[in-house]
């Protein structure tokens, strides 16, 4: 049964920074792994998928890589803004035809 | 293009009474994903449907039941609510069925069982 699982809970850092946002999980027989931004109350917005089959995927300021035989996925965040204060959950597609979330990482960024 | 859209955006319900959510997928798109997610934790799956079909199904008690139109809209079904059950329910489109494609979410429906 596939575990995803997101370190830390929660990051504050001052605007800015480059961070790094941690991703895990227990199966690596993922088709992708897509990360998603949820601002408070509501709906998820779509950040960037990666296959199976690929190594990293970018979009202007975040860059998410894969490595599926580590088990581990990053989204990398370059000079953060305080717009970017929402939380941050990545996701699992997997070959049970389910996909799995992790809780969340709940990004605050400092003015 | 308008993105998925979900209705209604609030509802209050008691316990035991019956609630439908729905949902409208982004034109083109032919599969449509329901999950529940519960304050403080990521969301949980509960069914996908592709073409009017049963694609997935989450570890979810019967009382939770969904539908596909040949337009493509679903509804989620719930039963004999119970206050657990209150939550957000968020709708996800993609063009075909699978975990391998691209999911986009509507706004979401805040369900709150008394």
């Amino acid at each position: 049964k596939q575990e995803v699982t997101q370190i830390p809970a929660a990051l504050s850092v001052p605007e800015g920074e480059n961070l790094v946002l941690n991703c895990s999980f227990t199966d690596s027989a993922i088709y992708n792994l897509q990360w998603f931004r949820q601002d408070p109350g509501k709906g998820l917005t779509s950040l960037l998928l990666i296959q199976s089959s690929q190594r990293e995927q970018t979009s202007g300021r975040l860059n998410a890589s894969l490595d599926k035989s580590s088990g581990r996925s990053t989204l990398y965040i370059a000079a953060s803004q305080p717009g970017d204060s929402a939380t941050y959950l990545c996701a699992s597609g997997n070959r049970d035809d389910k996909i799995i979330f992790g809780k969340g990482t709940r990004l605050h960024i400092l003015p | 293009d308008a993105g998925v859209t979900q209705s209604p955006t609030h509802l209050i319900k008691t316990r035991g009474q019956h609630v439908t959510l729905r949902c409208s997928p982004i034109s083109g798109h032919k599969s449509v994903s329901w999950y529940q997610q519960v304050l403080g934790q990521g969301p949980q799956f509960i069914f996908q449907y592709y073409e009017k079909e049963e694609r997935g199904r989450g570890n979810f008690p019967d009382r939770f039941s969904a539908r596909q139109f040949p337009n493509y809209s679903s509804e989620l079904n719930v039963n004999a609510l119970l206050l657990g059950d209150s939550a957000l329910y968020l709708c996800a489109s993609s063009f075909a069925g699978g975990p391998y494609n691209e999911q986009f979410f509507g706004p979401g429906t805040r369900l709150t069982v008394l």
